[in-house]
């Protein structure tokens, strides 16, 4: 089944600066990348997400890319705020008709947001 | 209402219980997930419902563990004989129903099961 790893686990950056977090997938069918925020205490978030069929999608400060050959996509953050101070998880998942689109997900990343 | 609710929020019963946990999704949602967030790790899947049919049931643990859907919408998680190792936060998720796959998930507060 899809395995899908996250990095890094931790990441401190300065308010003002940009923070970027990796993930790669192992199945090549995956045409589904959302990403998710979870504050303590709360379900995860969604924040972005990208399908198979494009390389870059942008939501204001928040921006995500996908390279399909090398299996790996990534958040990009910019311009952090100490609001941006969460978990933050990446997801796979194959669409099919109808779904089943069941998200595996990788490990989160602690993202602290240093004033 | 107009997120995915779930209840309890919080359960702690003693080892052995039997626990049921809720799920209202989205009104209109016919895709229905629970996932299961251990301390400090990502979340598993645990079983998929679109209307009252699970076709995927790949993620339960073990056959101690069963959910059902009724009338396409609020769905219940049984875990029966709990452990220790049941612990957890369990989390729902409901989506639209679609021809081409693919939509986003949105979800509840979870329920945080402790066992005791």
């Amino acid at each position: 089944g899809e395995n899908v790893e996250q990095h890094p686990s931790t990441l401190s950056v300065q308010e003002g600066d940009s923070a970027v977090i990796k993930c790669t997938y192992s199945d090549s069918a995956s045409n589904y990348f959302p990403w998710y925020k979870q504050e303590l205490g709360k379900g995860p978030q969604l924040i972005i997400d990208i399908r198979s069929n494009v390389g870059e999608k942008k939501d204001q400060r928040i921006a995500v890319t996908l390279n399909k050959t090398a299996k790996h996509f990534s958040l990009h953050i910019t311009e952090t705020q100490p609001e941006d101070s969460a978990v933050y998880f990446c997801a796979a998942s194959i669409g099919a008709n109808f779904g089943n689109e069941k998200l595996t997900f990788g490990t989160g990343t602690r993202l602290t947001i240093i004033p | 209402g107009a997120g995915v609710s779930q209840s309890p929020s919080n359960k702690v019963t003693e080892k052995g219980k039997d626990v049921e946990l809720r799920c209202d999704p989205i009104s209109g949602h016919t895709a229905l997930y629970w996932y299961r967030q251990s301390l400090g790790q990502g979340l598993e899947f645990l079983i998929y419902f679109q209307g009252n049919s699970a076709p995927d049931k790949s993620g339960l643990p073990s056959d101690r563990f069963s959910a059902e859907r009724t009338g396409g919408s609020v769905s219940t998680l049984t875990i029966q004989r709990t452990q220790q190792e049941d612990s957890a936060v369990y989390l729902c998720a409901s989506s639209p129903e679609t021809l081409s796959g693919n939509q986003p998930q949105h979800f509840g507060d979870g329920t945080r099961l402790s066992i005791l």
